[in-house]
């Protein structure tokens, strides 16, 4: 089976744009978690995604949203870009909320 | 979820074994012990995970302490390769779970040729 895919894997922005990156689920795995990971700050959990549900919400401000599409493929978009934004954001699939969850390669954006 | 203390750093020679602790003292009884590590440059990846029992894979062994209220990930013979940041994470089972991990700051594991 082909890994978790993350689109795409490096970005860099201007301060005030806004990004949208991409996540493929492994085939079959019906949940899809972002997360955001920073030196300072390190891996912090943004939103969480089942059936096209948004299940859970980390904290984290409005100008981060996502969703999920009817193949479970996710987005996540970041609007008005800050330079504290600047971070490696990780997808990671699983088959239901218990199972183990697969992870990306991450996109790794950068904001000047 | 409850919070897992791990030490911030660990040295191994390769081809030794490893044992990384993890206290967890206010674990519920709903609630797993799951292990991922991230190598650099690359995403998180999952290890193992257990409940009471000790348990064994390919990757590692993790042995959960009587009380639960610690856990210790086991490398048997750990070679360059296993160079990670290794987090020790709880995760609780039940009506109305959330799937997010919640992550600590992790043990970084350098290993010695």
């Amino acid at each position: 089976k082909a890994g978790v895919t993350q689109t795409p894997r490096y970005l860099i922005k201007t301060r005030g744009q806004q990004v949208t990156l991409s996540c493929s689920p492994i085939s079959g795995h019906r949940s899809v978690s972002w997360y955001q990971q920073t030196p300072g700050q390190g891996l912090q959990f943004l939103f969480e995604y089942f059936s096209e549900t948004q299940r859970n919400k980390g904290n984290f401000p409005g100008r981060f949203s996502g969703r999920q599409f009817s193949n479970s493929r996710s987005e996540m978009n970041v609007s008005t870009l800050e330079l504290g934004d600047s971070a490696l954001y990780l997808c990671a699939s699983s088959f239901d909320f218990w199972g183990r969850q697969f992870f990306g390669p991450g996109t790794r954006l950068t904001v000047l | 979820d409850a919070k897992t203390t791990q030490p911030n750093s660990m040295e191994s020679n390769e081809e030794e074994p490893v044992h990384l602790p993890c206290n967890h003292s206010t674990i519920s009884g709903t609630d797993y012990i799951h292990w991922y590590r991230q190598l650099p440059s690359q995403g998180p990846e999952y290890v193992i995970h257990g409940l009471t029992s000790n348990v064994n894979n390919r990757m590692a062994s993790l042995a959960i302490a009587e009380d639960r209220k610690s856990s210790t990930l086991i490398l048997h013979r750990a070679t360059l390769r296993d160079a990670a940041v290794y987090y020790c994470i709880l995760k609780g089972y039940y009506g109305g779970s959330q799937g997010n991990l919640i992550f600590g700051k992790g043990t970084k594991l350098s290993v010695k040729p």
